[in-house]
Order: C-alpha cells, then sequence, then structure tokens
C-alpha cells in the first residue's frame, strides 16, 4: 500500500519569501509518480507539478520546485517568492496506486 | 478549451435518499476518476472509469456506484445516504489510460450536505 505524510497542517509566510511545503512518501513500487495539487477555496485541484521516480533532476515549474530525495522517500515543494495568491491547501499525493494517494494536505497562508 | 465540468455544484438532501452526480471531462479525455474529500478522511479515491468501463475501485462500500458513457461523460450514484456521506466530490479527467502516471484535470466538485 502507498502512503503519504505531511505532516504541516498549516503555515504563515510573509509575501515575497520561499516556502518549502514538506511531503514524505512510502510505497513498495519501483515505478511511481509524485504530484503536488494546490486547492483554492473554490474547491477546485490545480496540478502544479510533476516528478517521476525515475527523472535524475528535480522537477521545475516557473516558481515551483520539486526537491525529489528518493533515499529519504521525500518531495518537498518549493515555492519562490510566494505571493498572496499562493494561499490555499496544497496536497501532495503518488501514483500508480488504485487512483491517486493524497497526503492530508497543508493549509498556506500568505501575509502581506 | 472547457474543463471539467461537475453538477450540481451543490445539493442537500437527507438521509436514505438517493443522488447522482455528473461530470463532464475534458473533450478528448477518456479516464474519470471520482474523489471523496472529507475534513477527517481527507481525499480518498472512489473509482476509475476508462472507455464505458470501471477500471479502479476504492474502498468505498456497494452504496457507491458509478458508470461511464460512451462519450465519456460519467455519473456516480450513492444510496441510502447517510449522514457521513457529507462531502465535496470530485470528478478528474486524464487523457492517460489507467495506471498511467499523469496529470489529472479536476473539476470544481460537487458538495454534498446530508442532513
Amino acid at each position: 500500500a502507498q502512503k503519504i505524510t505531511q505532516t504541516q497542517p498549516g503555515m504563515f509566510v510573509q509575501e515575497k519569501e520561499a516556502v518549502t511545503l514538506d511531503c514524505t512518501y512510502d510505497t513498495s513500487d519501483p515505478s511511481y509518480g509524485l504530484f503536488w495539487y494546490k486547492q483554492p477555496s473554490s474547491g477546485e485541484m490545480i496540478f502544479l507539478i510533476y516528478q517521476g521516480s525515475y527523472d535524475q533532476q528535480n522537477a521545475t515549474e516557473g516558481r515551483y520546485s520539486l526537491n525529489f530525495q528518493k533515499a529519504r522517500k521525500s518531495a518537498n515543494l518549493v515555492i519562490s517568492a510566494s505571493q498572496l495568491g499562493d494561499s490555499a491547501m496544497y496536497f501532495c499525493a503518488m501514483s500508480p496506486s488504485d487512483g491517486l494517494t493524497f497526503g492530508k494536505g497543508t493549509h498556506l497562508i500568505i501575509q502581506p | 478549451k472547457a474543463g471539467v465540468t461537475q453538477t450540481p455544484r451543490y445539493l442537500i438532501k437527507t438521509r436514505g435518499q438517493q443522488v447522482t452526480l455528473s461530470c463532464s471531462p475534458i473533450s478528448g479525455h477518456r479516464s474519470v476518476s471520482w474523489y471523496q474529500q472529507t475534513p477527517g478522511q481527507g481525499l480518498q479515491f472512489l473509482f476509475e472509469y476508462f472507455s464505458e468501463t470501471q477500471r479502479n475501485k476504492g474502498n468505498f462500500p456497494g452504496r457507491f456506484s458509478g458508470r461511464q458513457f460512451s462519450n465519456s461523460r460519467s455519473e456516480m450514484n450513492v444510496s441510502t445516504l447517510e449522514l457521513g456521506d457529507s462531502a465535496l466530490y470530485l470528478c478528474a479527467s486524464s487523457p492517460y489510460g489507467p495506471r498511467d502516471t499523469g496529470e489529472l484535470f479536476f473539476g470544481e466538485g460537487s458538495r454534498l450536505t446530508v442532513l
């Protein structure tokens, strides 16, 4: 069985600072994918970034980067230069499984 | 390009009733999956459909069912509603086949309240 652990229920960060959201995972599958999604108050899940287990380099998408440490089974999301619009719930997820397996999420609040 | 559309967005039912939720995927996407989101359990996978066939199913009772039509639109049904079924039900579509790693495109969800 796969498991995702997000240990930060909530975070307050000053605008323009960098943010690191923690994610650790557990799986016996040799091939897997790791995802980060953002969920604003509207409810829609917005895809941010993807990392494959065999990817040699850390994934980056604009202000988002994924700090993938395979041996430690961690896949932390780094948001550079945070903005007020980054305030939302953030979920780490992994595949393959019967559907994506999600963590409990981190509620990020960006303060001006 | 239109996104994933879920209807209705909000609904209120009473215990014992049944409910049907609808999801229209992004055009060309053949995979549709459903998730239940509650404050206590978080996001949990319900089932996935690909080309009208249920390919995967999560650990939910038989009261939860779904189907997919030839145009890839999907419906899920919950019968004999219980208070614990109150949740945000999210639909996601993907152009990839089952068990392919790939991005999921989510709708805004249907928020069900059971009284």
